[in-house]
This record gives C-alpha cells, structure tokens and sequence, in this order.
C-alpha cells in the first residue's frame, strides 16, 4: 500500500463544474496535508494546506479534512480549462527525528469547454 | 527574481559522466530538498538538509551526493550517470510554519530535465 494515494485520472469535468479530487493515506500520525497544482512541465506549485479536521476554503478551493477516515480531498468550484493540470496530495511524515513530506503521485484533471 | 533557481534547466548527458545539479533561494529558508519526479511515480525524496551542517538520505539516495555550500545553495550530484536517473529534478526550500514541524510548506524550483544515453 502507498503511502498517500490518489486516483491517477484523468477526471474529466465541464467548465462551470465543480472538480472533486481525492486522496488517502496510511500514516495516523500525519499531521499536516498539502495540495499543489503542477502543469506539464513546470513545478509544484502550492495551492493550500489543512491540519484540522472540516473545510478550509480560499477562493474557488476548498480542502477537506477527515483524519479519522484518513481521506483529505481538494474541491474546485466553477472549474476553467486553466484548472486543467495534476494535482498533487502531499503528507507530512515524521520518520528520523524528522518531518518530511510524502507526494501521491497525483491526479490529472481535465476541464473542457 | 524567481526565490529558487536551478541551474542547468535542461541537460543530456552520457552514461558514466558526473552530473551536478545546483539550486540556489532567496527565501531566507534553512530547509532544503531535491526530489525526482518520474511519470506515474510523483515526487520522491533524494536527499534533505535542515541546515549547512545537517544533511540526511532520503527514499532514494543511491547513486547520488549532495552538498550544502551555504544556506542559500544545495548542489545534487550523480558521480556517474546512468540511464535509469534520466528524470525530472526538483530543489525545494522550506520554513517551517510557527516554528514547529507539523506544518512545513516546500516551495520548489523550476526543475532539472536530465537525460542520460
């Protein structure tokens, strides 16, 4: 079993939509998850962080947090064909004496016209 | 000025030659990582350093070095190429958040695409 886990897509979804993207994860003591949104070629970039329990919302997108189920999913409300990119869940891991982050290998998704 | 640079953005190379990656930031952030991403694999950890002195393998360490120079450059190393390190390289820094762990945004820079023949 992987470490953090994400359906690799595509998910295809119409503009205007709202784009639900999912992820799990193994480690009961994570404490701190990350969505980046990276498009072909470029670098992660950060879209927003959760550590509590519910939603955290900041503009069109919304984390969601359940630590009991181990589930953390990213909303994306009124999708554009520039939302099209992978999206990447990341989990903060302590291992060693330290904290690091381990990457899903990310969704794709798709936003058509 | 983009915070984290990599230098070269795009190298081939041949199989046995000594590559070095570098990665410089001016965010100020003690914390550094270089990552490979393969396609379907995600990001996976090579090496990290939470200081100039401080520097620890990651998942995937074999094959690879690093160096600290100064808290603003970390240089990845591969003393001797091999085809199957053909990836995509990323350097990333971090802060972390409130002075604790559990919260520790990485920003990454622009990557490294290498390609060993």
């Amino acid at each position: 079993q992987k470490e953090v886990e994400q359906n690799s897509g595509p998910l295809s979804v119409p503009e205007g939509a709202i784009a639900s993207l999912n992820c799990t994860y193994s480690d009961r003591g994570s404490q701190s998850f990350f969505w980046y949104r990276q498009y072909s070629g470029k670098s992660p970039e950060l879209i927003m962080f959760i550590y509590s329990n519910g939603d955290k919302e900041d503009g069109r997108f919304t984390a969601q947090l359940n630590k009991a189920s181990q589930y953390v999913s990213l909303l994306i409300r009124d999708s554009q064909p520039s939302d099209s990119a992978t999206y990447l869940c990341a989990v903060n891991k302590f291992s060693g004496g330290y904290n690091k982050l381990i990457f899903g290998a990310g969704t794709r998704l798709a936003v058509h016209p | 000025d983009a915070d984290v640079t990599q230098t070269p953005r795009n190298r081939i190379t041949k199989t046995g030659k000594r590559i070095m990656l570098e990665c410089s930031q001016t965010k100020g952030h003690d914390r550094m990582y270089w990552y490979r991403q393969d396609p379907g694999l995600g990001l996976r950890l090579i090496y990290y350093s939470f200081d100039v002195k401080d520097i620890n393998k990651g998942e995937i360490s074999d094959g690879y070095s690093v160096s600290r120079q100064a808290q603003a450059k970390f240089s990845l190393s591969l003393e001797s190429a091999i085809p199957n390190q053909t990836a995509l390289y990323f350097c990333a820094t971090s802060d972390p958040y409130w002075g604790t762990s559990a919260t520790d945004t990485q920003y990454f820079g622009p990557g490294t695409r290498l390609t060993v023949l």
